[in-house]
């Protein structure tokens, strides 16, 4: 069975501080995703990326793909209470060519 | 937001009864997806359809049926709910299905309980 795992399960921070949140697995991914979901709504794709190595941007979070394509982090700068949600990875293209989802990172950003 | 419907959002059944919830979308992409969201598991695929009439299973199938006999409807089915199925479901929706690039759009989700 293919598993993502994430951590932190839960974090909790002061408006500015910067964070990692990580996503490993022991299979190899040909794309890997992130998502943001807030309470009551469904997940919102964030970012793809597909090649080893990859780093993308997108305002204040920088996600980055493991040379070996079975890990990927999320680093967020200086976090705002608008970056609080469950945050998911996703992998897709591995041995059962679905895509399968992380166990999610719960992130509170308090004022 | 793309446009995806699930019906009923919010759900209270006893166990052993059929349970069917549904999922509208109104961008006629070809894949339409059903999940479970339970704690400490993230979002698991129960079945599938890559077009009408056609479906697949996912990784928690077991006690599920799916159908869709429109390019906008699929509807999930518990034959005989059990407390195991107190869960979250969403429905998603993609044009290409599981290949790189694809991005899948969620609906908001239906909460059912099981009592």
């Amino acid at each position: 069975t293919q598993l993502l795992e994430q951590s932190p399960q839960f974090l909790s921070i002061q408006e500015g501080e910067n964070l990692t949140v990580y996503c490993n697995s022991s299979s190899v991914f040909s794309s890997l995703q992130w998502y943001r979901q807030e309470p009551g709504e469904g997940p919102v794709l964030l970012v793809t990326v597909v090649t080893g190595g990859e780093v993308k941007k997108l305002k204040r979070l920088t996600f980055q793909f493991g040379d070996a394509r079975k890990d990927s982090s999320l680093h967020i700068t200086a976090a705002q209470p608008g970056d609080t949600g469950l945050y998911l990875c996703a992998g897709g293209g591995g041995a059962t060519n679905k895509l399968i989802f992380g166990t999610g990172t719960l992130l509170a950003v308090q004022p | 937001d793309a446009g995806i419907t699930q019906s009923p959002r919010h759900k209270v059944t006893e166990t052993g009864t059929p349970v069917t919830l549904r999922c509208h979308q109104t961008e006629n992409h070809r894949y339409m997806y059903w999940y479970r969201q339970d704690p400490g598991h993230g979002l698991r695929l129960i079945h599938y359809s890559y077009g009408v009439k056609d479906t697949d299973k996912g990784e928690v199938s077991d006690g599920y049926s799916v159908s869709r006999s429109k390019t906008e409807d699929f509807l999930l089915t518990l034959e005989s709910a059990t407390s195991s199925q107190t869960s979250v479901y969403f429905c998603a929706i993609s044009e290409i299905g599981f290949r790189v690039g694809n991005t899948i759009y969620f609906g908001e989700g239906s909460w059912l309980t099981v009592v």
